[in-house]
């Protein structure tokens, strides 16, 4: 079974600070984890993804995570905010298993920024 | 632009009623999933269909039920609607090949059940 637990349901940054969204996991096999990013009223955007390899992913709009296996971790980071990144945020975890990649999402993150 | 599309946008139907969600996914896209997004939460897992066979199930009752096409595009059902259905569905498609570990969304359809 797997699961994920995003802390923070609310996090606020000014314009400009650093952005820090947390994320981690649980899996009993060597996760696949997302980060993806809803817009109101609209359907969710993949940001990044960690498969294998480099443990520290960038993704779009600035953003990047690293995966933290001994941490259980996969916390999504920007350097500097933008009004444009207002919205709510939600990390993945699957299991890889050809024809049947479930997406298991937390409870998600809304960013505010603040002027 | 995912190339994912849903309809209808919003849908508002009253308890007992049936209804029947739309997705339309790239060509080859074989594997479609179905995701329940209650209000502010995160999207629970419905179901998965490969190669128009369903293909993994989430902790949905059998009124939830779906279809996938030839076509690409895909179908969920819900019978006897109950008030706890009101969400946001969402679809996503994998392409077969490499990258099947990426799902991509469509815009989703809001369903309201009175």
């Amino acid at each position: 079974a797997q699961s994920v637990t995003q802390l923070g349901s609310h996090v606020s940054v000014s314009e400009g600070a650093l952005v820090l969204l947390r994320c981690n996991y649980s899996s009993s096999v060597p996760p696949y984890l997302f980060w993806y990013v809803q817009y109101p009223n609209q359907g969710l955007q993949l940001l990044l993804k960690y498969t294998t390899g480099a443990t520290l992913v960038k993704g779009i709009n600035g953003f990047e995570a690293e995966f933290k296996k001994s941490e259980t971790s996969f916390h999504l980071t920007k350097p500097s905010a933008h009004m444009s990144d207002a919205a709510e945020y939600f990390c993945a975890v699957s299991a890889f298993n050809f024809g049947n990649e479930k997406l298991t999402f937390g409870t998600g993150t809304r960013l505010t920024i603040i002027p | 632009e995912t190339g994912v599309t849903q309809s209808p946008t919003h849908l508002i139907k009253t308890r007992g009623q049936q209804v029947t969600l739309r997705c339309s996914s790239q060509s080859g896209h074989n594997t479609v999933s179905w995701y329940q997004q209650a209000l502010g939460q995160g999207p629970q897992f419905i179901f998965q269909y490969y190669r128009e066979e369903e293909n993994g199930r989430g902790n949905f009752p059998p009124r939830f039920s779906g279809l996938q096409f030839p076509n690409y595009s895909s179908e969920l059902n819900v019978n006897a609607l109950e008030l706890d259905d009101s969400a946001l569905y969402l679809c996503a498609s994998s392409l077969e090949g490499e990258n099947t570990d990426t799902q991509y969304f469509g815009p989703g359809t809001r369903l309201t059940v009175l």
